[in-house]
């Protein structure tokens, strides 16, 4: 059965340093999300992609913030300059065509810490 | 501003005991309500999707049913392996495609 997958499984990093989460959504799916899960905390959007470009990012999704899919299975969200709060679970989903939009289906997820 | 809240926060259940999970939502319209399942440290596992008042899903164990205002997930003779968060989250009109999400349930199940 197709699946997203998620690389790291695990990232530690300093405060201030990049970090690139990568991701392989469903072979065959159009949209690409990144959503992220504080310990304890609601699961919060910040970026769906469609089209080779952002259709739509929230507030958390600052200037620290990129997405790219490089290639035509790679889906990436870069982190600038980590912060302390930025530390979570950070997921990525995908979806299929317009008609089956609302099924997204996502990764394991990575978990970042920052120190 | 547009709300998903979940209740319980937690639920602890007998091996065939049935009980049910709120999802009450408050948005400025409605374009889907969506029931996850999430296991400890991994995503949210599809369940279900609905989309308007009235329709009801099944699968296996689950069954959820959708108002104006709530969804509820029943859970008819849960077994352990039914243990999990439960998420139930939201797409509204106007937003591409974002979920809005509620905090979940924990519903823990014992033999």
């Amino acid at each position: 059965e197709p699946e997203v997958t998620q690389t790291p499984s695990h990232q530690v990093t300093q405060m201030g340093q990049e970090v690139i989460l990568r991701c392989v959504p469903i072979s065959n799916h159009l949209y690409f999300y990144w959503y992220r899960q504080i310990l304890g905390q609601k699961v919060e959007f910040l970026v769906s992609f469609y089209n080779n470009e952002i259709s739509e990012k929230s507030e958390i999704f600052d200037d620290q913030f990129s997405v790219e899919r490089p290639d035509g299975s790679n889906f990436t969200l870069k982190i600038r300059s980590t912060k302390l709060e930025d530390s979570a679970m950070y997921f990525c989903a995908s979806s299929g065509s317009r008609d089956s939009y609302n099924e997204q289906f996502f990764g394991p997820g990575t978990r970042l810490t920052v120190l | 501003e547009d709300q998903v809240t979940q209740s319980p926060e937690a639920l602890r259940l007998q091996e065939g005991e049935s009980s049910s999970l709120n999802c009450s939502y408050t948005v400025s319209g409605l374009r889907g309500l969506f029931w996850y399942r999430q296991d400890p440290g991994k995503g949210p596992e599809f369940l279900f999707t609905l989309y308007s008042a009235g329709e009801e899903k099944e699968k296996e164990r689950l069954k959820a049913t959708l108002t104006k205002k709530e969804s509820f997930l029943h859970i008819t003779a849960p077994k352990p392996e039914d243990s999990a968060t439960y998420l139930c989250a939201v797409s509204i009109p106007g937003n591409n495609r974002k979920l809005i999400w509620g905090l979940g349930t924990s519903l823990a199940v014992n033999p």
